[in-house]
């Protein structure tokens, strides 16, 4: 069956650096984009961007822009997101989710805590 | 990028009552909005896709309706698993994007 898995919850100083990943199975990775989705503590979903993951090629919405990377391992039907200089407004879970138009599978989330 | 305003932002109601949920959106999008419910620490879910058509496994009191820039998440028979957050998204365009969420609580 199709699954997206991500790795487990991370715990991390402001200006760390974190690379949660999203492994997806029972279907052709590169035949779907992999999309992410940044979900707030007691907020609605606010997305990201997405991979293409045939190319490699990300495309980040605005305020994704600068310290979120986007990238893949394909050899191992692998997505990662990585956070660099972590801020306090980052903690959120975060959710790959697979596309493109609407999102039928979803990972379980991952929750990155920041703090001192 | 298109706005989606979803109302009412929380809708108390009680077992066994139908239900409407809006989601309008800043401009015309055709039919592409989808809707998801998102159970407290779980991920969403895809109930409703295209606006109106239904997907496998997917309950059959839940149905969906609209074109252009109204739409609506019709629950028939609200059952006690169906207390949750609904969000729509639209993929009419770049970059999509979801609605603030209404809240199905219990009166």
């Amino acid at each position: 069956q199709i699954q997206l898995v991500q790795s487990g919850p991370e715990l991390k100083k402001p200006g760390e650096s974190v690379k949660i990943s999203c492994k997806a199975s029972g279907y052709t990775f590169t035949n779907y984009g992999i999309y992410w989705v940044k979900q707030a503590p007691g907020q609605g979903l606010q997305y990201m961007g997405w991979i293409n993951t045939a190319t490699g090629k990300s495309t980040y919405a605005d305020d994704f822009k600068g310290r979120f990377v986007f990238f893949l391992e394909t050899s191992a039907s692998t997505a990662f997101l990585q956070i660099n200089n972590l801020k306090n407004e980052d903690m959120a879970a975060y959710f790959c989710t697979r596309g493109p138009y609407y999102f039928d599978y979803w990972g379980q989330g991952v929750m990155v805590t920041v703090s001192s | 990028d298109i706005v989606l305003t979803q109302s009412p932002a929380t809708l108390s109601v009680s077992p066994g009552e139908s239900v409407s949920l809006s989601c309008r959106a800043s401009q015309g999008i055709s039919t592409s909005i989808h809707w998801y419910q998102q159970k407290s620490n779980e991920s969403p879910r895809l109930l409703i896709k295209y606006a109106s058509q239904s997907i496998s496994g997917i309950p059959s009191r839940f149905s969906g309706s609209g074109s252009g820039t109204d739409f609506t998440l019709s629950i028939s028979r609200i059952e006690s698993e169906d207390f949750s957050v609904y969000y729509c998204q639209q993929s009419y365009s770049l970059p999509r994007t979801f609605g603030a969420g209404t809240k199905l609580e219990l009166k």
